[in-house]
């Protein structure tokens, strides 16, 4: 059974400052791990969907790696603003059909 | 398209009685998926659908809880009755394969 997992819970880092966000995954024979930002209140936004033959996307100032042999992925924010702070979810699934499997997620504030 | 879309946004009910939250998936996808969210213990799957088939609902907590999907374009989940417990945002979501998308939420409050 697929477990997903997020380091650390909470961080707080200044403006401007280029940041990892961490997330593991038990089984290795996953078909998308996906990154998810949700603000207080609201829905999930799909940030980045990694398939399981790409090793990295990117979008603007975000990017994310995916690394299936350690069971890892990392999204890597640069420069990062306040209207970054939000709660950033990872998910992985293991057919294109099947459930994500969520991490708790990681909150993230940025201080100006 | 205007994305995934759940109905009622909000939702407050006394304990016992029916709880119906509905979903329409993003057109043209083929798996639908129901999710609900609590502080304690995140995002947790409750069924998802394939091609509007009930694939898996282990993660149904209990019989009072049920979904349908009687066709591509709408589904419901229902608690009957409801409990303080049930005290959650319920989040539907949908993919084609591929990214899945999700709604805005229902976030239920029983009293």
């Amino acid at each position: 059974k697929q477990e997903v997992t997020q380091i650390p819970a909470a961080l707080s880092v200044p403006e401007g400052e280029n940041l990892v966000l961490n997330c593991s995954f038990t089984d290795s024979a996953i078909y998308n791990l996906q990154w998810f930002r949700q603000d207080p209140g609201k829905g999930l936004t799909s940030l980045l969907l990694i398939q399981s033959s790409q090793r990295e996307q990117t979008s603007g100032r975000l990017n994310a790696s995916l690394d299936k042999s350690s069971g890892r992925s990392t999204l890597y924010i640069a420069a990062s603003q306040p209207g970054d702070s939000a709660t950033y979810l990872c998910a992985a699934d293991n057919s294109g059909n099947t459930p994500l499997v969520f991490g708790k997620g990681t909150r993230l504030s940025v201080i100006a | 398209d205007a994305g995934v879309i759940q109905s009622p946004r909000h939702e407050v009910t006394e304990m016992g009685q029916e709880v119906t939250l509905r979903c329409k998936p993003i057109s043209g996808h083929n798996s639908l998926f129901w999710y609900r969210q609590t502080m304690m213990r995140g995002l947790e799957l409750l069924i998802y659908f394939n091609n509007n088939v009930p694939i898996d609902d282990s993660g149904m907590p209990e019989d009072r809880f049920s979904a349908k999907m009687p066709n591509a374009s709408f589904s419901t989940l229902k608690i009957q009755p409801s409990e303080p417990r049930d005290s959650a945002v319920y989040f539907c979501a949908s993919s084609s394969p591929g990214p899945a998308f999700f709604g805005p939420g229902t976030r239920l409050t029983v009293l």
